[in-house]
């Protein structure tokens, strides 16, 4: 079965930092990665997805991720963040093996200080 | 509709009833998933259905919860005889079908159920 960690559980930085948050998954097959947002009071909103192709990934809001395969891993980037940008983070993945279904990270909350 | 929807946005209930908590997903998803999301255990796969029937129930913690899909549209989670265990927030996220999975994935709000 896959699996998905992320490394940091909580991320303080201040306004126009750089933000790497990591995310590393277990499966030997091919997957899929999501990076999903989810933003004070509000719902799940995904950021950005790689199913093939071009491994770096480009999502919305200035965010993108780079999947590296031999490391299993699809880490999430923004190059200068934003007081908006205060946020829980969670990494997923699914694969075709195991269906439809998303396993998702434990979640990163970040928090932008301005 | 716009988004993913559903209801009750909470729900608070007396330990040893059962609750209902409904999905009503976007227009023309077949595929339809229920997620929860606890303080513990973080968020975790429930049920996935592709049109009416569920291919996936995996994620069922225990035989009290059960869910439903009718006419290929609105589903309900069912939970019986609640426990404090149970207390989550339960989110329903719909897509367009794919044996690959390569399809997005759009959530809703979430109901959140705190069992007293």
């Amino acid at each position: 079965a896959q699996s998905v960690s992320q490394h940091n559980h909580h991320v303080i930085l201040s306004e126009a930092a750089s933000l790497e948050l990591g995310c590393n998954y277990s499966y030997g097959g091919t997957v899929n990665l999501f990076w999903y947002v989810q933003y004070p009071g509000q719902h799940l909103q995904l950021l950005l997805k790689y199913f093939s192709g071009d491994p770096l990934v480009k999502g919305i809001k200035g965010f993108e991720a780079e999947f590296i395969k031999s490391k299993f891993s699809f880490n999430l980037r923004k190059p200068s963040v934003q007081w908006s940008d205060t946020a829980e983070y969670f990494c997923a993945v699914n694969t075709k093996a195991a269906g439809n279904k998303l396993t998702f990270g434990g979640g990163t909350r970040v928090l932008v200080k301005p | 509709g716009a988004g993913v929807s559903q209801s009750p946005s909470n729900k608070v209930t007396e330990k040893g009833k059962d609750v209902e908590l409904r999905c009503d997903p976007i227009s023309g998803h077949t595929a339809l998933y229920w997620y929860r999301q606890s303080l513990g255990q973080g968020l975790e796969f429930l049920i996935y259905f592709q049109g009416n029937s569920a291919p996936d129930k995996s994620g069922l913690p225990s035989d009290r919860f059960s869910a439903e899909r009718t006419g290929g549209s609105v589903s309900t989670l069912t939970i019986q005889r609640t426990q404090q265990e149970d207390s989550a927030v339960y989110l329903c996220a719909s897509s367009f079908p794919s044996g690959g999975g390569s399809y997005e994935q759009y959530f809703g709000p979430g109901t959140r159920l705190t069992v007293t």
